[in-house]
């Protein structure tokens, strides 16, 4: 079975502070694909990353990092230095080569200035 | 710079109307999606299309149907509304690629009450 875990429903932080978005995901498959999707307050979903089940290379763009880690099947985002405009839903997803993508429920984060 | 857009953006029905959500993208995306988003459960596939003339079923595809006349429009039916239907509905398009391992590019929703 495929699943994708984001235990933290709600995260509140005060700006400048670092936090980090757990992800966990289950599949038995060799190759697959994992995708950060951010949800503002506006609406629309926006792409962040992806990254593929043969790279493990963690990736940094800006104050966005990425750590994946195939041996606790996990792709944690941490956003350094929060900002108000942070704030939003966001979505892990993991894509296995069919035509179904399986969202993780969303952990919704709050900056307060 | 439009890329996907959909129409309507708000909708009120009552029990047993119809309704059609129309997706349209500007992308040239050969696959197109119809998600349903739900408070707690992420994203949930309804129907998808590989192109132009082609649909199939997602994850939850009972009580819609969908059809894909033309590559850049993707068409969401309900033919008879539930109250079960009330959701906010996305729409996605991607390039083609190995399985399904592009990014895909969504619209801005449509929120749908069913009364």
């Amino acid at each position: 079975a495929q699943k994708v875990t984001q235990a933290q429903t709600e995260i509140s932080v005060v700006e400048k502070e670092d936090v980090t978005l757990d992800c966990v995901y289950e599949t038995r498959d060799t190759t697959y694909y994992l995708f950060w999707y951010k949800q503002p307050p506006s609406g629309e979903l926006v792409f962040l990353i992806r990254r593929n089940s043969f790279d493990e290379q963690n990736e940094i763009s800006g104050r966005y990092s990425w750590n994946f880690q195939k041996s606790t099947s996990s792709f944690n985002f941490t956003i350094t230095a929060s900002q108000v405009v942070d704030s939003a839903v966001y979505f892990c997803a993991l894509n296995t080569g069919g035509f179904k993508t399986i969202f993780g429920a969303g952990t919704r984060l709050f900056v307060k200035a | 710079n439009a890329g996907v857009t959909q129409t309507p953006k708000f909708r009120v029905l009552k029990t047993g109307q119809s309704m059609t959500l129309l997706c349209a993208q500007d992308m040239n995306h050969e696959y197109m999606y119809w998600y349903r988003q739900d408070p707690g459960m992420g994203l949930r596939l309804i129907h998808y299309s590989v192109g132009e003339g082609t649909t199939a079923k997602g994850e939850v595809p009972d009580g819609y149907n969908v059809s894909r006349l033309k590559k850049q429009n993707f068409l969401l039916g309900l033919e008879s509304a539930a109250p079960s239907q009330t959701s906010v509905y996305f729409c996605a398009s991607s390039y083609t690629g190995t399985g399904n391992n592009q990014p895909q590019h969504f619209g801005d929703g449509t929120r749908l009450s069913i009364l």
